[in-house]
């Protein structure tokens, strides 16, 4: 079975800070996707990748950067942490356009 | 932007009975996907019912997609306390290689 790790479970950082959200999958995916989730707002696309050192931005790209240099790994930066970053973010891969995705299990961050 | 609306928001049912969520979505599909979510997890993938298919079945879930209505319903029958979790549906664009956009969530909740 196809596994995407997300480095953290919890992270708590403080307002300002750079933060590095990792995460890596085992199968060869081309295609890579980071979500962040708050309650009532269901699932935001924050970034995608479809190639090595390929990103798009996603719906809510703002105060958030990504970096894919290779294949199974895709980062996702908060330059400088605010308090409305504060989510749970979800990292998801799949092989190709149209297939099913994968997701890690999350990562929950607060930023204070 | 979120294309799938789930109905209802929040569903609470007794053990053994059946479920059923609804999604509506608004553009041309190559597919619809439905995934689960147990509390503070990733979600993970259920079913996939492409555009030219009406029905699916995977165990105890059902999933049906009428193409005019742009709709599709997730049917799970004879419910059990394990089967508390979020449902979300997803679509797939026809037009290209785009990611997935998922709807807000039904949130269900099965009593012993």
């Amino acid at each position: 079975d196809v596994k995407v790790t997300q480095s953290s479970r919890y992270l708590v950082k403080r307002t300002g800070e750079k933060v590095f959200l990792e995460c890596v999958q085992d199968m060869d995916h081309e295609n890579m996707f980071w979500y962040r989730q708050d309650p009532g707002l269901g699932l935001r696309l924050i970034y995608f990748s479809y190639d090595v050192k390929m990103k798009e931005k996603g719906d809510i790209p703002e105060g958030y950067s990504v970096s894919r240099e290779k294949k199974e790994r895709f980062s996702l930066i908060l330059e400088s942490a605010s308090t409305n970053q504060t989510s749970m973010y979800l990292c998801a891969s799949r092989r190709a356009t149209n297939e099913k995705l994968f997701f890690g299990s999350g990562t929950q961050l607060s930023v204070l | 932007s979120q294309q799938g609306e789930e109905d209802p928001q929040a569903l609470s049912i007794q053990e053994g009975e059946n479920a059923t969520m609804n999604c509506s979505y608004k553009t041309s599909i190559n597919n619809l996907q439905w995934y689960r979510q147990n509390s503070g997890r990733g979600l993970v993938h259920l079913i996939l019912i492409r555009s030219n298919e009406r029905e699916k079945h995977s165990g105890r879930l059902r999933v049906t997609l009428d193409t005019s209505k742009k709709s599709s319903s997730l049917l799970i029958t004879a419910s059990r306390a394990a089967d508390t979790a979020s449902y979300f549906c997803a679509t797939a664009s026809s037009s290209g290689n785009t990611p997935l956009v998922f709807g807000k969530g039904t949130r269900l909740s099965v009593i012993a």
